[in-house]
């Protein structure tokens, strides 16, 4: 069964500084891997998914992903944050023509002024 | 607007009580989901239907009860036998049968059981 880790519980980083968000999943053929991001209190929302093709992903929000089969990752990134950026962000695996998603425990992060 | 809707926001109930909640989707998805949600412990599935009249457990079905008799509609019934019911409960949707698919989810529902 695929699995996902999100090694880092909570990250803080000030506000302009870049982001990364680190994910490593678990799964025997090439995966579907999405990250979503969740505010306090609130459903989740798509940021970015890989299903093929170009392994760099760009999301809304100025987020970007890379999917790295070699090490079984799929980073998130941005560049310059900014404090609405503060939030839950969960990485999933899904496997292809099949629903069932395995989330990870996420990562909150904090932005400093 | 298409979306998921989920009610009430806030549900609060007594120990020994079941308790209901609304899952409601107009995006025409097949495939609706329900996901528990605690602190440090990410999502973990509770039920899903891929079809109307149809629905499997997942991996925490134990004290909870699910029916899909309207493609639009995915009740969670919490009841007495659940444990440890105080959580955030997710409700979600998606395509089937495409290679290319995503679950979307509604603002979710905090249970207080007490």
């Amino acid at each position: 069964a695929q699995s996902v880790t999100q090694p880092d519980i909570h990250i803080t980083v000030s506000e302009g500084a870049s982001l990364e968000l680190r994910c490593n999943y678990s799964y025997g053929a090439t995966p579907y891997l999405f990250w979503y991001v969740q505010s306090p209190g609130q459903g989740l929302q798509l940021l970015l998914k890989y299903f093929s093709g170009d392994t760099l992903v760009q999301g809304i929000k100025g987020f970007e992903a890379e999917f790295k089969r070699s090490q079984s990752s799929f980073n998130l990134r941005k560049p310059s944050v900014h404090w609405s950026d503060a939030a839950e962000y969960f990485c999933a695996v899904g496997r292809v023509f099949n629903n069932d998603m395995r989330f990870g425990a996420g990562t909150r992060l904090t932005v400093k002024p | 607007d298409g979306g998921i809707t989920q009610s009430p926001k806030y549900l609060f109930r007594k120990e020994g009580q079941n308790v209901t909640l609304s899952c409601e989707q107009n995006l025409n998805h097949d495939a609706m989901y329900w996901y528990r949600q605690d602190p440090g412990q990410g999502l973990r599935l509770i039920y899903y239907s891929q079809i109307v009249n149809d629905f499997q457990k997942g991996d925490i079905a134990e004290g909870y009860s699910v029916s899909r008799e309207k493609k639009e509609s995915f009740p969670l019934t919490v009841t007495s036998a659940q444990k440890n019911p105080t959580a955030f409960y997710l409700c979600a949707s998606s395509i089937v049968g495409s290679a290319d698919y995503e679950q979307y989810f509604g603002p979710g529902t905090r249970l207080t059981v007490t």
